[in-house]
């Protein structure tokens, strides 16, 4: 299927730990996004990358890093892991700019 | 800036009543509008899209948004509301941040459809 696939679908883990999740797309998209979602339903964009390169970075704290081996995938590694991360997050793609298209989100919550 | 509110957090609704669900833009060009919705526990799905065509834009499951530049609108509206459009909604505007365009969301109006 076509599609934008996110991995994991949940993740429970303890504060301090480190943990990763990972995107994909094979929609043959050139930019990628990764969106977090609070538990008021506000989505923030954190990142975005265009043909692997870094063009959005929304302040985020530099304990979370994104990388994107290549303009398919786009991983956001997060270091030191605190209650305020927890949330869903989000990845999305499109193309030139146009709609965007979403995964199904990643649902992290920090004990 | 571009920038985008949606006037209501919570709408309801009975089923088989129209549904209107309120967006405002603001945007110093002609921008690219989009309403999204996200189901409990699911990915956002797009609706309809607004680029400069017609200004009345038809989406799936029947709704559809009308652009009012003089209005800087962008209302969702469904004629008869169905149990299954029980959701949340987002308004989203395209904008430039930084030389790239990026697409900014409003705060969300959750739908709620009673039978």
């Amino acid at each position: 299927d076509t599609a934008v696939s996110q991995t994991p679908k949940y993740l429970v883990t303890q504060m301090g730990n480190d943990k990763s999740i990972k995107c994909e797309q094979n929609l043959g998209h050139d930019t990628m996004y990764w969106y977090k979602q609070d538990s008021k339903k506000f989505l923030k964009i954190m990142f975005s990358y265009n043909n692997k390169e870094l063009i959005i970075n929304e302040t985020v704290p530099n304990r979370f890093s994104p990388k994107s081996p290549d303009k398919a995938h786009l991983n956001l590694h997060i270091n030191s892991l605190e209650l305020g991360d927890s949330a869903v997050y989000f990845c999305a793609s499109n193309l030139d700019w146009g709609e965007l298209f979403f995964g199904e989100g990643s649902r992290l919550t920090v004990l | 800036a571009q920038s985008v509110t949606q006037l209501d957090s919570h709408v309801s609704v009975s089923e088989g009543t129209p549904v209107l669900l309120r967006c405002n833009y603001s945007s110093s060009y002609s921008p690219s509008l989009f309403w999204y919705v996200q189901h409990p526990n699911k990915g956002l799905q797009l609706l309809l899209k607004y680029t400069s065509a017609a200004t009345l834009v038809k989406g799936i499951n029947g709704f559809e948004a009308e652009f009012k530049k003089s209005e800087t609108s962008f209302h969702l509206t469904k004629p008869s509301a169905h149990m299954s459009d029980a959701a949340e909604y987002f308004c989203v505007v395209s904008g430039f941040s930084g030389g790239y365009n990026k697409l900014i969301f409003g705060a969300g109006t959750r739908l709620a459809v009673h039978p």
